[in-house]
């Protein structure tokens, strides 16, 4: 069967270290990868898209890598800041001919001051 | 960015009662929208992909006469929760694709948590 996982525990990090979520996906084949941030009550804010020829995407503070062997994408956040605390939700996308996104359940993430 | 704008944020209905759902691109045109549901500590769950000018596509085991789409312009889709029950209750958001010269995005939509008492 088709699956996104993510970690559902939440992660819980002391500010100024590297959080790293991670999103595995089976019986899926994406053309590309997004993160979004999501807070309480609103809807998904996106981060990073990341193709499938890409192995690594960096946008200020954030990292993303993919790895389509593994079928799998990793997210880091370095120099974390208690307002980077939210859910992190990854979704694939460009599995057919539509932009429909399939996303995962998401990872909490609280940084601690 | 671009902006969606979905409406209202709230809403408390009885049950059997419809309510609408609007959702708006202010700065952009989206032939394509997409409506997701979302229970508490749950995934974005695709409901149905909204066609301007057409039909709208729904996912499997989505109800269409329950969940009535309509996307008549470029800028505005609207979702109808017909005959509400308690089990409707959830999380709705919206969102819209911009293609840029440069990147194709989604943008969402604000979310409305709608309660059926």
């Amino acid at each position: 069967s088709q699956k996104i996982e993510q970690n559902s525990e939440a992660l819980n990090i002391q500010e100024g270290k590297t959080a790293t979520l991670t999103c595995n996906y089976t019986n899926y084949s994406p053309a590309y990868l997004q993160w979004y941030r999501q807070d309480p009550g609103r809807g998904p804010v996106f981060l990073l898209l990341i193709r499938e020829n890409e192995k690594e995407k960096r946008k200020e503070r954030l990292k993303v890598t993919f790895d389509t062997t593994l079928k799998q994408s990793l997210f880091h956040i370095t120099a974390s800041q208690p307002a980077d605390s939210a859910t992190y939700l990854c979704a694939l996308g460009g599995m057919d001919s539509s932009y429909k996104l399939i996303f995962g359940s998401g990872t909490r993430l609280l940084v601690r001051p | 960015g671009a902006v969606v704008s979905q409406h209202p944020s709230r809403v408390i209905c009885k049950s059997g009662t419809s309510v609408k759902i609007e959702c708006r691109s202010l700065d952009f045109q989206a032939t394509t929208m997409f409506w997701y549901r979302q229970f508490p500590k749950k995934s974005l769950m695709l409901m149905a992909t909204s066609n301007e000018g057409s039909k709208a596509t729904y996912e499997q085991g989505v109800e269409k006469d329950k969940f009535l789409i309509n996307h008549a312009s470029l800028t505005l889709s609207t979702l109808t929760v017909t005959s509400a029950h308690p089990e409707d209750s959830s999380f709705y958001i919206c969102s819209a694709f911009y293609r840029g010269v440069m990147n194709t995005e989604a943008f969402f939509g604000q979310g409305t948590r709608l309660t059926v008492v």
